[in-house]
């Protein structure tokens, strides 16, 4: 398929240790976003990258917090030292250029134990 | 900071009745405006979006939303829904400030249960 595609879809991990959520975009999609969604809540902006740069770091909670992107491809987001308010469905999304529609991925969701 | 509200939290209806959810926003500037979708099991998927021109947007599915500038808002609409449209339903917004270029503010999701 030519979706955004995330890994691995669940993550259990123990308080305090760290995670690397990936994110494969639409090919050819230059602009790249990462939100969270806790429960009962709605998503909310962590990161977005256009091209391997991040203009928009404003929504990272804390600074254990941080996303680096190879080129135009794929995009991975760690979070050290986890705590148990970490537990969320993290997003990805892609849109061909920045303020065009974004296409979701299916998810990664973290749960810390 | 834009904010993105969305009032009903959980929707009821039989099928075949209308459908109407409500989508305000705060920033007075340019904006793009979208409606997502999430059926269970499935990730978020486009059901419509208006970036200029006639304020009244058709999507998939038979839905539609008109966007009333004067009164920040974004309502979606279905005149006849079906069980299929049991989903969760949410609101997004973008706008044209140039620190938060490209992020999509969204609304807390409404579910949509529809009886058969």
């Amino acid at each position: 398929g030519a979706g955004v595609s995330q890994s691995p879809s669940n993550k259990v991990t123990e308080k305090g240790k760290d995670v690397e959520l990936r994110c494969d975009p639409i090919s050819g999609h230059t602009a790249l976003y990462w939100y969270r969604q806790r429960l009962g809540q709605g998503l909310e902006f962590l990161i977005y990258f256009q091209g391997n740069s991040a203009p928009d770091k404003s929504g990272l909670p804390s600074d254990r917090f941080s996303a680096e992107r190879t080129g135009e491809s794929v995009s991975t987001l760690t979070i050290q030292r986890t705590q148990q308010e970490d537990s969320a469905v993290y997003l990805c999304a892609s849109s061909l250029r920045y303020q065009e529609t974004q296409y979701f991925g299916p998810g990664t969701r973290l749960l810390v134990l | 900071a834009q904010s993105v509200s969305q009032h009903n939290h959980h929707v009821i209806l039989s099928e075949a009745a209308s459908l109407e959810l409500g989508c305000n926003y705060s920033y007075g500037g340019t904006v793009n405006l979208f409606w997502y979708v999430q059926y269970p099991g499935q990730h978020l998927q486009l059901l419509l979006k208006y970036f200029s021109g006639d304020p009244l947007v058709k999507g998939i599915k038979g839905f539609e939303a008109e966007f009333i500038k004067s009164k920040f808002s974004f309502n979606l609409r279905k005149p006849s829904v079906q069980w299929s449209d049991t989903a969760e339903y949410f609101c997004a917004v973008n706008d044209d400030r140039g620190s938060t270029l490209g992020r999509l503010y969204f609304g807390r999701g409404t579910q949509l249960t529809v009886w058969p």
